[in-house]
């Protein structure tokens, strides 16, 4: 069974970064898949954030690309995500996923709540 | 790219049927056959409930359908349960290596 888990800081200043860490279990990453980040403020709907393949080749949503860097070590088994110059606008529970391509995802972590406030 | 078109609430009653639809354009859910529904329980992570428009991942009851007509796809819930009451959400591949999500459908079970 997959099993991903989110870990990292849960709040973080106005104009810092955000940084998160996703290590998966029950499956290689280098076997494989694309492994994505999805975001969803309290209360609404779900954001793609962007992805990455197992060879390093990464992919963003267009809203977020200047301040979004997602990156694998797969001697770990694990993904991260890099949001800069965060707002209280990125204030979300942010999920690390598996993708089937861009078509769907298929195994979600639990989410991690962030808050952004000084 | 412009989040997928959800109405924000559907009903329906035990035993009843309802359908959620969720509206995009000929660049993401007309144009491809890569319509995903998610189902979102109250601070649970989405699961995936319908994948290619109507395929069921294994373990999800088939009470659960999925269609698409043009630029619309829709979610069909048959025989309503109090546990399907919960947040749905669909998705897309919006071309270019993107993925487009909806804004969301609230379930109630009345």
């Amino acid at each position: 069974q997959v099993q991903l888990q989110e870990s990292g800081p849960g709040l973080v200043k106005p104009s810092e970064t955000l940084s998160l860490t996703c290590p998966v279990s029950g499956y290689s990453i280098s076997s494989g898949y694309f492994w994505g980040w999805i975001r969803q403020p309290p209360g609404k709907g779900l954001e793609w954030i962007g992805s990455i393949y197992q060879s390093g080749s990464t992919y963003y949503s267009s809203s977020l690309k200047s301040r979004v860097t997602i990156s694998v070590d797969t001697s770990k088994n694990q993904f991260s995500l890099k949001l800069t110059s965060v707002t209280a606008a990125d204030t979300a529970f942010y999920y690390c996923a598996r993708q089937r391509g861009h078509q769907l995802v298929d195994y979600w972590g639990q989410g991690i709540l962030v808050t952004v406030s000084s | 790219q412009s989040a997928l078109i959800q109405p924000p609430s559907a009903s329906g009653s035990p035993g009843q049927s309802v359908t959620i639809s969720c509206t995009g354009t000929s660049s993401d859910v007309g144009g491809y056959n890569y319509v995903s529904w998610y189902q979102q329980h109250p601070g649970k992570a989405p699961k995936l409930i319908i994948f290619e428009v109507n395929k069921w991942p294994s373990g999800v009851p088939d009470r659960f359908s999925g269609s698409k007509s043009g630029n619309t796809a829709s979610l069909t819930v048959s025989g309503l349960r109090a546990e399907d009451e919960a947040d749905y959400y669909c998705s897309s591949y919006g071309g270019s290596n993107n993925l487009v999500f909806g804004g969301g459908t609230k379930l109630t079970v009345l």
